[in-house]
């Protein structure tokens, strides 16, 4: 089946660096994969959708990379502020494609410091 | 434009009472989903209504949980009977159409079954 893995560890970093959030799947290769944003008590927030054939996406302080040969994707936050902190989801879509259902990662939790 | 809505934020029921969570979508959006995260877990599917219609249930655990998206716009959820399983974090999302992919989040309804 299906299997996404997140560092289930938070991430500590300092403010100013920058942080990089991994997100590793297996089994098939999907068309698409997002990247989300949820804080406590919130619903995600979606931030950023690369596609198989985008090897690099950017939207202003994040860069998201795919590489569907390792199946893996790279969520970067360059000069990180204390208000990034948050938990960050990977997610794709299934195995039969279509528009349908995301299947998440159990997130990694960013965190960083002043 | 108002955001996905979800009601209640909370509900503590004992076992074997029914509960009803209600989603209202972001005006517009053909495209709503249910989604559950359990203790520990990651967010899981439910389901996928493309207006009135149920396009995927295959998430769904059991028949004790019934939805409807009656006229295409709001939804809801109903648990009858509730188990101490149900418990988690309800969420509804809403996505725009065919050509959209990133999926809109309500705050989610946190159930407690006791």
């Amino acid at each position: 089946s299906q299997k996404i893995e997140q560092n289930s560890e938070a991430l500590n970093i300092q403010e100013g660096k920058t942080a990089t959030l991994t997100c590793n799947y297996t089994n098939y290769s999907p068309a698409y994969l997002q990247w989300y944003r949820q804080d406590p008590g919130r619903g995600p927030v979606f931030l950023l959708l690369i596609r198989e054939n985008e090897k690099e996406k950017r939207k202003e302080r994040l860069k998201v990379t795919f590489d569907t040969t390792l199946k893996q994707s790279l969520f970067h936050i360059t000069a990180s502020q204390p208000a990034d902190s948050a938990t960050y989801l990977c997610a794709l879509p299934p195995r039969d494609g279509g528009y349908n259902k995301l299947i998440f990662g159990a997130g990694t939790r960013l965190a960083v410091h002043p | 434009e108002a955001g996905v809505t979800q009601f209640p934020s909370h509900s503590v029921i004992e076992k074997g009472q029914t509960v009803t969570l209600r989603c209202d979508p972001i005006s517009g959006h053909d495209n709503l989903y249910w989604y559950r995260r359990v203790m520990g877990k990651e967010i899981k599917f439910l389901l996928h209504f493309v207006k009135e219609s149920k396009q995927d249930e295959s998430g769904m655990p059991n028949n004790r949980f019934l939805a409807e998206r009656t006229g295409g716009t709001y939804s809801t959820l109903k648990v009858q009977p509730a188990e101490l399983e149900d418990s988690g974090v309800y969420f509804c999302a809403s996505r725009l159409g065919r050509n959209s992919y990133e999926q809109y989040f309500g705050p989610g309804t946190r159930l407690t079954v006791t």
